[in-house]
């Protein structure tokens, strides 16, 4: 496929369990972000890459979030003792340049905490 | 920090008629762009148009055109020729333009547009 991928789609967790949502994006892409969206809002930035170096993590809520992008393609972003309060959708977006204003989103991971 | 605010949370249109949301902005940048995204049931986000702020004309893609005020810094999107397949949510956002700075999105909070037949 020629899109941004997320993996999984849906995610339903304990409180306190840690969980690792996965983004693939466009081949060659060189810029990477993440995104928060709760229910009924607008998403909301969280962190982004320019190859595998992250370069503005001031999205992230608190340390419990975290990001990696080890070989500047696949990313992944773990929130560790969950809370409820992180139920949303996590959106990961790609672009092909460091100028380029156009980011191609993929299609979510939607993470509930119970 | 920019901040952008969509104030109207709901709005219904009939098939075929013509309707405009509202966004304004806040930044003291002067180089950004202006997007507005579709989110339609399915939930993708779909960008519907875009507008460099040094340009002075409006962009236009098909049925979508906007109204920018720079000055005012309002960006709102006018729909003409409403279809049922428009209905969705939309957001207005925004992207400081500057090099390797980071080109984050700032998103309102959208207003969501049902199209009625």
């Amino acid at each position: 496929g020629a899109g941004v991928s997320q993996s999984p789609r849906y995610k339903v967790t304990k409180r306190g369990q840690d969980v690792a949502l996965r983004c693939d994006p466009i081949s060659g892409h060189v810029s990477l972000y993440w995104y928060r969206q709760a229910l009924g809002q607008g998403p909301e930035f969280l962190t982004y890459f320019n190859y595998e170096a992250q370069q503005d993590k001031s999205g992230l809520p608190n340390d419990r979030f975290s990001a990696e992008r080890p070989e500047g393609s696949i990313s992944t972003l773990t929130i560790q003792r969950t809370e409820q309060r992180d139920s949303a959708m996590y959106r990961c977006a790609s672009s092909s340049g460091l100028t380029s204003y156009e980011q191609y989103f993929g299609p979510g991971t939607r993470l509930t905490v119970t | 920090a920019q901040t952008v605010t969509q104030s109207q949370p709901e709005m219904s249109v009939q098939e075929a008629e013509t309707v405009t949301l509202s966004c304004t902005y806040d930044t003291s940048e002067n180089n950004y762009y202006l997007f507005w995204y579709k989110q339609p049931p399915s939930r993708q986000m779909i960008l519907v148009i875009r507008q460099e702020a040094y340009k002075q004309q409006n962009a236009t893609e098909n049925r979508f055109s906007v109204n920018f005020q720079k000055a005012a810094k309002s960006f709102s999107l006018k729909i003409s020729d409403s279809q049922l397949g428009d209905t969705a949510m939309y957001f207005c956002a925004f992207m400081k333009h500057e090099w390797n700075a980071g080109n984050m999105l700032t998103f309102g909070g959208g207003t969501r547009l049902m199209v009625k037949p």
